[in-house]
């Protein structure tokens, strides 16, 4: 498809599993970021990539999160020990260029962690 | 810290109504604001953006919005909304960071009855 591509659309997994979220960009976008949404609150910026590193990563809530990109096209954000706080609407974005690029959204992938 | 107060958390309204949502910003810098829109079931997408320039901007459905500094505010308008715009609205701002590092606000929640 041409749009941003989000797997799973929807996990439910038990406190202290380990998960992992994947973000195929449009082709060609070489920026990519990370969003969490948590209910009845607007997106928060999580990290950027642009190409294959981190750019930013001060979002990132603690050391259980960790994102990579390895060849500069689908990520994976990795969650270790889960807790019931982590659940939320994690969204994935990519833009054509870094600065004054329009982000295009993905539909989200909505975790539960019981 | 950065923040941004959509002060409207639900909205309702008839069709043919006119439409004005809230946004302030807590920036005094130099700032690059957003409208996404979220309709039901799909994803986060652009509405109308300002950089520089106009402080009026003029976006796609026939929203607009004005960026007015002295307020610290970017109110987005409609003078006459559809069942169609019946969505989640979200008001955004980047830092100027050179990238999409967004700060979003919490979201209003339109509904248009037709």
């Amino acid at each position: 498809g041409a749009g941003v591509s989000q797997t799973p659309s929807n996990k439910v997994t038990e406190k202290g599993k380990y998960v992992e979220l994947r973000c195929d960009p449009i082709s060609g976008h070489t920026a990519l970021y990370w969003y969490r949404q948590s209910l009845g609150q607007g997106p928060e910026f999580l990290i950027y990539f642009q190409g294959t590193g981190a750019a930013d990563d001060s979002g990132l809530p603690n050391d259980r999160f960790f994102a990579v990109r390895p060849e500069g096209s689908v990520s994976t954000l990795k969650i270790q020990r889960t807790e019931r706080g982590d659940s939320a609407v994690y969204l994935c974005a990519s833009s054509s260029t870094g600065g004054t690029g329009e982000l295009f959204f993905g539909e989200g992938s909505r975790l539960t962690v019981l | 810290a950065q923040s941004v107060s959509q002060h409207n958390h639900h909205v309702i309204l008839s069709e043919a109504a006119s439409l004005e949502l809230g946004c302030n910003y807590s920036y005094g810098g130099t700032v690059n604001l957003f409208w996404y829109v979220q309709y039901p079931g799909q994803h986060l997408q652009l509405l109308l953006k300002y950089f520089s320039g106009d402080p009026l901007v003029k976006g796609i459905k026939g929203f607009e919005a004005e960026f007015i500094k002295s307020k610290f505010s970017f109110n987005l308008r409609k003078p006459s909304v559809q069942w169609s715009d019946t969505a989640e609205y979200f008001c955004a701002v980047n830092l100027n960071t050179g990238f999409q590092k967004l700060v979003f606000g919490t979201g209003t929640r339109l509904l248009v009855s037709p």
